[in-house]
């Protein structure tokens, strides 16, 4: 089964607009983070945000927020007031595990690519 | 605070060949961990190192290999090159084990 689905490969908006990219998530662990990150045509990986499963308020970043719900295993990231430089691909990632685990490593969705519209 | 860097940019090889690509983490961070992004692939992950260790490594033959040196850079090496080779490669560091923070990536094509 996939971790990590993603299942808007494309979105518009319009500019000024606020638009929500969907995430949902599949984990046993009960301690794992969740992240979005924003990755323009020149291919680097931003980070945007993170979720931790503990928290027990949704993440904000200025213009991003995260809307978690961890019973539904979603974890949809939210953009307010959209900008012509947030054109580009937004994937979720997971990391599970806590401070005791073995694994590290993030496991990536297949990706949005969001285009806001002037 | 410099970021991330790696190198090369790009890096063009022909099948059988080796490939070496570089990273350097954020200073004082002591996790590196090597990505593939591969077209319809989506990104995988292929090496974690800490503190000059292996620590994990993803679904991958081990002709991709790596090491962390002494100063925290990283390595890796992907020896006899096929063409499903070509990816962008990203590296990412971590303070251990906070949120990674991705370098430009490495473009490699193999001809």
């Amino acid at each position: 089964a996939q971790k990590i689905t993603q299942t808007q490969p494309g979105m518009f908006v319009q500019e000024k607009e606020a638009v929500t990219l969907d995430c949902t998530y599949d984990t046993s662990d009960p301690s794992y983070g969740l992240f979005w990150y924003k990755q323009p045509s020149s291919g680097e990986m931003i980070f945007l945000i993170y979720q931790g499963s503990y928290d027990q308020q949704n993440a904000t970043e200025g213009r991003y927020s995260l809307n978690f719900q961890k019973a539904r295993k979603s974890a949809n990231l939210v953009i307010s007031a959209s900008q012509l430089g947030d054109s580009a691909m937004y994937f979720c990632a997971m990391r599970e595990g806590g401070a005791s685990g073995s694994a590290r490593q993030l496991t990536f969705g297949s990706g949005t690519q969001l285009t806001v519209l002037p | 605070e410099a970021g991330v860097t790696q190198s090369p940019t790009h890096l063009i090889k022909t099948r059988g060949q080796q490939a070496t690509l570089r990273c350097s983490p954020i200073s004082g961070h002591t996790s590196v961990y090597w990505y593939q992004q591969a077209l319809g692939l989506g990104l995988q992950f292929l090496l974690w190192y800490d503190e000059g260790e292996e620590r994990n490594r993803g679904n991958f033959p081990p002709r991709f290999s790596g090491r962390q040196f002494p100063n925290y850079s990283s390595e890796l090496n992907v020896n006899a090159l096929e063409l499903e080779d070509s990816a962008l490669y990203l590296c990412a560091s971590s303070r251990f084990p906070n949120t990674q923070y991705f370098g430009p990536g490495t473009r490699l094509t193999v001809l």
